[in-house]
């Protein structure tokens, strides 16, 4: 089967610049996560969907930060306006019941 | 204190013995447990997961988990120079949440 697909790979932008990835999960899973993976720690969930709607966002500064998944397949996560310390890598994972996630390859972000 | 606590190394072990990897979780109701495996710059990749307490073993990997004590474990025998890489602890906790740890760096010295 297909992997989880994530774009860009690389990206670079100035503080204050937004920013938007995407992710296609793994057909058939319907539960997608993005988490934000800072140099030399382990990843830290920002959002998690059921389908198309939000389980859990409790960690995502939603100040800046927005994400969707409106047909309940692809979803696109968004940064605007970007601070420095938004800087790391944001995974995208998804799941099928019972099982643990499978990971993208992630995009890594650099705020300068 | 945090959900999942792993100690960050690094951890260096020769090649071909035993690298013993540990995690402990917060939340006693914590239902499922996993190991994965995260090379400099990549995806963190799945090893095994465990439910249920006692041993599970797959290949050369072995995942020990104590509910009572709240820890997890890896254990890698035979240890080799490509299983050097970050080693991430995930508890799933009540209400379908997942922690990771920070990860604990290992590296097999051939």
């Amino acid at each position: 089967e297909a992997g989880v697909a994530q774009s860009p790979r690389y990206k670079i932008i100035e503080k204050r610049q937004s920013v938007a990835f995407w992710c296609n999960p793994i057909s058939g899973h319907a539960t997608l996560y993005w988490y934000q993976q800072i140099l030399g720690q382990g990843p830290k969930l920002l959002i998690q969907f059921q389908n198309n709607g939000v389980v859990d966002d409790s960690q995502l500064p939603k100040d800046r930060f927005s994400a969707e998944r409106l047909k309940g397949v692809d979803s696109t996560l968004k940064i605007q306006p970007a601070k420095l310390e938004d800087s790391a890598v944001y995974l995208c994972a998804s799941r099928d019941f019972g099982d643990g996630y499978t990971f993208g390859s992630g995009t890594r972000l650099t705020v300068v | 204190q945090k959900e999942v606590e792993q100690n960050s190394g690094p951890l260096s072990v020769p090649e071909g013995a035993i690298a013993s990897l540990n995690c402990t979780y917060s939340d006693r109701g914590s239902q499922s447990f996993f190991w994965y495996r995260q090379y400099s710059g990549k995806s963190p990749e799945l090893i095994m997961f465990i439910y249920s307490n006692g041993d599970k073993e797959d290949g050369r990997f072995t995942a020990q988990l104590n509910k009572a004590s709240q820890y997890v474990s890896l254990l890698i025998r035979d240890s080799q120079p490509s299983d050097s890489a970050t080693y991430l602890c995930a508890v799933n906790e009540r209400g379908n949440q997942f922690y990771f740890g920070t990860g604990t760096s290992l590296t097999v010295i051939p």
